[in-house]
């Protein structure tokens, strides 16, 4: 059973363009999670989705940001026009449901670099 | 605005030492995790903890929770350089619902010298 897996890893852009960030939950998860963690920081939430859902976006800027969980496919998270302080590790997470004895878990990240 | 305090920031201690790492939450919640990172790396589940008075241990370490002191340690006993890494504590925004929407503290970086 694989875990979640994130890609790339690693992406550099130049200010200005857009990136795109995949998540796949662990297989029978269908709760995505999304994290920013900048340097020498703790993980900040982002948004909090289902399937085809947006549960809680309260987390994400509200410009050039968005995320989406189609019903095929892993999650998405976009940011448009990026600027040097986007610059984080992006961290998804996944949970089969909402409950008091689940627990989530986090996959190996990206880390964003915009020169 | 739920807000996650750890101290200490940093930590150096020696191998075969003890020391506690804590963590202070502001508003009420049931559900308190401790995370393990090492550099570059993904997050680490080390404990969840999800009612007062729970205490778990994992080889030389130890969690514990008081919900009423909304206060969380984190105890490392006898201290091996393999521990070293960085420590995150966070707190559920929704209380007894389990969203994993976390609130995280700043983390502790600990060093162990040999």
């Amino acid at each position: 059973n694989a875990g979640v897996m994130q890609n790339p890893r690693h992406l550099v852009r130049r200010r200005g363009q857009e990136a795109r960030l995949r998540c796949s939950p662990m297989k029978g998860h269908s709760h995505v999670y999304w994290y920013r963690q900048l340097p020498e920081e703790g993980l900040k939430f982002m948004v909090y989705l289902q399937k085809e859902n947006i549960i809680d976006e309260s987390g994400m800027p509200k410009e050039r940001f968005s995320a989406e969980f189609p019903k095929e496919g892993p999650s998405i998270l976009r940011i448009q026009q990026v600027v040097r302080g986007d610059s984080a590790a992006y961290f998804c997470a996944s949970s089969p449901w909402q409950g008091a004895n689940t627990e989530a878990f986090f996959g190996q990240g990206t880390r964003l670099t915009v020169v | 605005e739920l807000k996650v305090e750890q101290n200490p920031l940093f930590l150096s201690m020696q191998e075969g030492k003890n020391y506690t790492i804590y963590c202070n939450y502001s508003t009420t919640s049931d559900r308190l995790y401790w995370y393990r990172q090492d550099p570059g790396k993904s997050l680490e589940s080390l404990f969840v903890l999800l009612s007062n008075g729970a205490v778990k241990q994992e080889g030389r370490l130890m969690a514990s929770l008081d919900t009423k002191a909304r206060l969380s340690t984190l105890h490392i006993t006898a201290a091996v350089h393999d521990l070293s890494a960085t420590y995150f504590c966070a707190v559920d925004r929704n209380s007894g619902a389990g969203s994993y929407q976390l609130t995280f503290g700043k983390g502790t970086k600990l060093s162990v010298i040999p």
